[in-house]
Order: structure tokens, then sequence, then C-alpha cells
């Protein structure tokens, strides 16, 4: 059975830092590019950032360019994300994703929470 | 890049059928999109893809119930005998080269 189990989120101060992490298992991690997504409170979803399979690719949304590091470590099974330079607007349930592109279906995690507030 | 148009909400009785429309902007006609389940409180489910062709794969586990297709632009699923348990947000999802896009999600009720 494919696991995605986020961890990481909390309660951080603007202008703070926070690193998810995103436990893999259940299938063969190291061949799938992998997603963040985010949802704000009460919002639909938000693409965040995009990692292929052996780390060649990198993606973000406009919204995280420069703030945020999408990376994975195959031999861990796991996938992060480091978000520096945290704003309210960051606040969101963040979701890990195996990508279903090019693949029979994709998976989601079941979320961690990031409160960016003062 | 794509945009994606949903309507913000829909709903149907029980037991009947109801039929979702995401539709692609203009110049993505042929975008291949894919459908999540969110159901209140939980974290989205993926559901399938769907081609401009129509022909559409589903995850492991979903209901024969649910199916997609297409026409032109517009990417629909149509949810068959709805459930209780079918009460929930649907999100379209499409994407480029280095980019991922989601509609805005309909909420669909089920009275």
């Amino acid at each position: 059975e494919v696991q995605l189990v986020e961890s990481g989120g909390g309660l951080v101060k603007p202008g703070g830092s926070l690193r998810l992490s995103c436990a893999a298992s259940g299938f063969t991690f190291s061949i799938y590019s992998m997603n963040w997504v985010r949802q704000a409170p009460g919002k639909g979803l938000e693409w965040v950032s995009s990692i292929s399979s052996t780390s060649t690719y990198k993606y973000y949304a406009d919204s995280v360019k420069g703030r945020f590091t999408v990376s994975r470590d195959n031999a861990k099974h796991s996938l992060y994300l480091q978000m520096n330079s945290l704003r309210a607007e960051d606040t969101a349930v963040y979701y890990c994703a195996r990508d279903h592109v090019g693949s029979p279906e994709g998976n989601w995690g079941q979320g961690t929470l990031v409160t960016v507030s003062s | 890049q794509p945009v994606l148009t949903q309507s913000s909400s829909a709903s149907a009785s029980l037991g009947s059928s109801v039929k979702l429309t995401c539709t692609l902007s203009s110049g993505h006609s042929n975008y291949i999109i894919a459908w999540h389940q969110q159901q209140p409180g939980k974290a989205p489910r993926y559901l399938m893809k769907v081609e401009s062709s129509g022909s559409n794969n589903k995850g492991s586990g979903v209901p024969d119930r649910f199916s997609g297709s297409s026409s032109g632009a517009d990417r629909y699923l149509t949810i068959s005998n709805l459930q209780s348990e079918d009460e929930a947000d649907y999100y379209c999802e499409t994407w480029d080269s280095d980019t991922r896009v989601f509609g805005g999600g309909t909420k669909l009720t089920v009275l």
C-alpha cells in the first residue's frame, strides 16, 4: 500500500524557516517525480513545487520561487521542502503527492499544517 | 500557462447522476487533466486522468460509478448512483513542462 507521511509543520513567525519532510513507502520511490501542494484554510489546492525522480529537474510556483527549496533523498525514500522567509500567506496544509504524470495513478499524503503568525 | 475553470458548486439527489465540468483555457484544449476528490476534513484523493479523446484511467479502488469524458476544451467527471460519501470538493488539475495548475474546485452537495 502506498503511504506518504508528512511531518515538520508547526507555528512559525513571519520571516522564519521550516523544513517539511515526507516519508514514502509502498512503492519504488526513486522512479517517481514528487510534488508539494498546499491548501490555505478554506481555499482550494495550490501547486507549490515538483521534483523529478533523480532531482535533475525542480520547479516552483511563482509565489514561492526563491524562498522554497525542494529536495529528495532516494536512499531514505524521503521528500523535503525547505521553506525560508515565510509569510502569513504561506499558512496552509502542505501535502506531499506522488506524481501521476506518466504514471498509472497518483497518491496524496495526509498533509501537515504550517501556520505563519506572530 | 493553462487555466482551468470549474463551477463553484453543484448539487444532485442521492441515487442520481451528476456531471462536473472542467474547462481548459484557449490554446490548451488538447491538454490532459486529472480529477481529485477531497471529502470534508480529508486529504485529496486521485480519481483519474482524462485525455482530449475522452479516454481515461482511474486510480485503484475508484468505484465504477466514476467516469470521465471530454468534448473540446471541456473535461467531465460523471458520478452515477450518487452516494452520501460522494459529497466532496472536486478539483481538476493540468500541467505544462514546468508548472501545475488546479481549478478552483466544485463543491458537490448530495441532497
